[in-house]
């Protein structure tokens, strides 16, 4: 089942702050967070495993709360090379394989001068 | 390191053609994926194979088949085109199988953009 991202779409100046949240019907194991720059692949940020651990990668970082069934991307002080698709993807349920990693229908993040 | 490496690029066909989209990657990787992606519907998983020898069906199969042929190449064929299949197809690879697997990360290709006419 598709994980629901929100918002669908974020214009920024560049050094604000944005946060982009993706909540599941079902059980996470884990949680795929993943930029799509316009007319590129995507390209992996990181992965969070169940326990809530936050984990960062430039000045991105995010959470992942498994009781709700959701996770947060955090992207502190924008740079305009943050601008992009943002994807998150989930397993499928009990034994966490990725094998049908499923991915919400993205956030589009704008980074203004 | 080329990566994962798909050809063409871009294709137009018409309808009822066939074609085949390769893909291969120099990662040593053990599962390998094929997804569309269309406006507004975000990434769609087509077929998969866990490991070299078995390939399996993800959310939209229908209209398409797939072939590993070995551990670096798994192609995607496309019997009789029609316009519904016009959309970006990526090809991605992930080193681990099996119940860890779901924290290894994707690495994806650049794409193959076909046109169905």
């Amino acid at each position: 089942q598709q994980p629901v991202q929100s918002p669908q779409a974020v214009i920024l100046r560049e050094g604000e702050d944005a946060v982009i949240n993706c909540s599941s019907s079902k059980a996470l194991y884990s949680v795929h967070w993943y930029r799509q720059k316009h007319g590129e692949a995507p390209v992996f940020l990181m992965i969070l495993l169940k326990g809530g651990e936050q984990k960062g990668h430039e000045k991105i970082s995010a959470s992942f709360n498994e009781k709700k069934q959701q996770s947060s991307l955090y992207l502190t002080a924008s740079q305009l090379s943050y601008s992009g698709t943002y994807f998150c993807g989930t397993p499928p349920g009990s034994g966490g394989s990725n094998y049908k990693l499923t991915f919400g229908k993205g956030t589009l993040l704008t980074v203004n001068p | 390191n080329a990566g994962v490496t798909q050809t063409p690029k871009f294709q137009v066909l018409k309808t009822g053609q066939s074609m085949t989209l390769q893909c291969a990657q120099d990662m040593n990787h053990n599962s390998m994926y094929w997804y569309r992606q269309d406006p507004g519907m975000g990434l769609r998983l087509i077929y998969y194979s866990a490991s070299e020898g078995t390939t399996d069906k993800g959310e939209v199969p229908n209209g398409y088949n797939v072939s590993r042929l070995n551990k670096r190449e798994f192609s995607l064929r496309l019997e009789s085109a029609a316009p519904s299949q016009t959309s970006v197809y990526f090809c991605a690879s992930s080193q681990r199988t099996g119940p860890s697997s779901y924290n290894s990360p994707l690495h994806f290709g650049n794409g193959t953009r076909l046109t169905v006419t």
